[in-house]
């Protein structure tokens, strides 16, 4: 059973146009991340939650924000996506910060034409 | 300079060969070491975790961090077919209880039947 669920899978989004991205867990996990991964490159943490207490890593564009409603779901926003930032985004959970496993969500392609 | 720095490959072996991959870093706070595998379009999954220097196995993986050189190690014996995917190390920045991961690019194994 699937227990860190990003979607969608794939999303295609025109150049400057909003898109929003999903994760919920199952796992009831306190801290939630969000990285980046291009095309054969390594993934890169853009933010992380916890719990509540957002977490912004210093060189992520102010293109992205996140949300976190709830301990479940946790959403990835990009106000205007260009060319550059299209990549697999990847969400993780971890019971708590820390060397703990972090248990990866399927990913999530984003495709800007 | 990458912080940690992986030989993206692609490495082709037959199946039974020992496989050997490897990364290199550059901060000697590092204190977690971790190999995750990665299928074609999925997320990362651990495969295993070593705290500081020394050799740990689990069935036909072992991990081995040499702390003095900077080099981190996963061998795989027996490889098999269903091994084939792509390998990222990670390494957990200090202070560890920031959860944040630090990733190599990426090896993509190949084992041949």
């Amino acid at each position: 059973d699937a227990m860190v669920i990003q979607n969608p899978r794939y999303q295609v989004t025109q150049f400057g146009k909003p898109v929003t991205l999903s994760c919920s867990q199952t796992l009831n996990h306190n801290v939630m991340y969000w990285y980046q991964q291009k095309s054969s490159q390594a993934p890169k943490l853009l933010f992380h939650y916890y719990d509540k207490d957002f977490n912004n890593e210093a060189d992520t564009p102010d293109n992205f924000q996140s949300r976190r409603p709830n301990t479940s779901f946790c959403f990835l926003d990009i106000r205007s996506p260009g060319l550059g930032d299209a990549a697999m985004y990847l969400c993780a959970t971890s019971r708590d910060r820390g060397p703990l496993e972090a248990f990866f969500g399927q990913g999530t392609r984003l495709t800007v034409v | 300079q990458k912080e940690v720095e992986q030989d993206p490959g692609p490495l082709s072996v037959p199946e039974g060969a020992i496989v050997s991959l490897n990364c290199t870093y550059s901060n000697s706070a590092f204190q977690y070491f971790m190999w995750y595998r990665q299928y074609s379009r999925k997320g990362p999954e651990l495969l295993m975790y070593t705290y500081s220097s020394g050799n740990k196995e689990d069935g036909r993986f072992t991990a081995q961090v040499d702390k003095s050189s900077k080099y981190i190690s996963l061998f795989i014996r027996d490889s098999q077919p269903s091994d084939s995917a792509t390998y990222l190390c990670a390494m957990m920045k200090p202070p560890s209880n920031t959860g944040k991961l630090i990733f190599g690019q990426g090896t993509t194994l190949q084992v041949k039947p």
